[in-house]
């Protein structure tokens, strides 16, 4: 597709169940990160991959959270036991390299609520 | 580490007045130096990018931020706002690695 496609749009979950958040970024981008935004913040930083390594995972909350990207394409976050202050929007961005200077191209985010 | 401050988290002008959205970072190298604009229920599109080539960066629908080095800062200007301009407005830095530092955003309404 031509932009990053991130599916569900929207979740509600009870608490203690686990979630799967998909992320499509755009062809042919090797990197993507994930970001979790609160409510009236910015993103803050989850992780990163570089086709399918995942480099840096220093912003993941707790070890419930889990990323993975397989093939380098599609990448999936996964959050297990979900407690209510996992409610926020998970964005995820790709960029066509890893270089400083190229932008981040975001998704539209799922909006995830823990009742 | 790396840090962006955004100055104002809303911000109200009127129709056709200069669109002014502060922010200054921290960095011990130059950085790469973003802004991106959020409208409701969206994710975050760019607005322009700072990479050293000029100090005085045009991005799209008008707006520009100029980088000043001296004053560790990056702020974004419009000359004249627009209605659809009313949006969230977020500052961006990325170090050498691949981590974005985002500010906490400004919300920048526009009354008619």
């Amino acid at each position: 597709g031509a932009g990053v496609s991130q599916s569900p749009r929207y979740k509600v979950a009870k608490r203690g169940q686990d979630v799967a958040l998909r992320c499509d970024p755009i062809s042919g981008h090797v990197s993507l990160f994930w970001y979790q935004q609160a409510l009236g913040q910015g993103p803050e930083f989850l992780t990163y991959f570089q086709n399918e390594a995942q480099l840096d995972k220093s912003g993941l909350p707790s070890d419930r959270f889990f990323a993975e990207r397989p093939e380098g394409s599609v990448s999936t976050l996964k959050i297990q036991r979900t407690q209510q202050e996992d409610s926020a929007v998970y964005l995820c961005a790709s960029s066509l390299t890893g270089q400083g200077n190229q932008p981040q191209h975001f998704g539209d985010g799922t909006r995830l609520s823990i009742l | 580490a790396q840090s962006v401050t955004q100055l104002g988290s809303h911000v109200s002008v009127s129709e056709g007045a200069l669109v002014l959205l502060r922010c200054n970072y921290s960095s011990s190298v130059p950085p790469y130096l973003f802004w991106y604009v959020q409208y409701p229920n969206q994710g975050l599109q760019l607005l322009l990018k700072y990479t050293s080539a000029a100090t005085l960066v045009k991005g799209i629908n008008g707006f520009e931020a100029e980088f000043k080095k001296s004053e560790t800062s990056f702020h974004l200007t419009k000359p004249s706002a627009h209605m659809s301009d009313a949006a969230e407005y977020f500052c961006a830095v990325r170090n050498t690695g691949n981590q974005f530092y985002f500010g906490t955003g400004t919300s920048l309404t526009v009354i008619p």
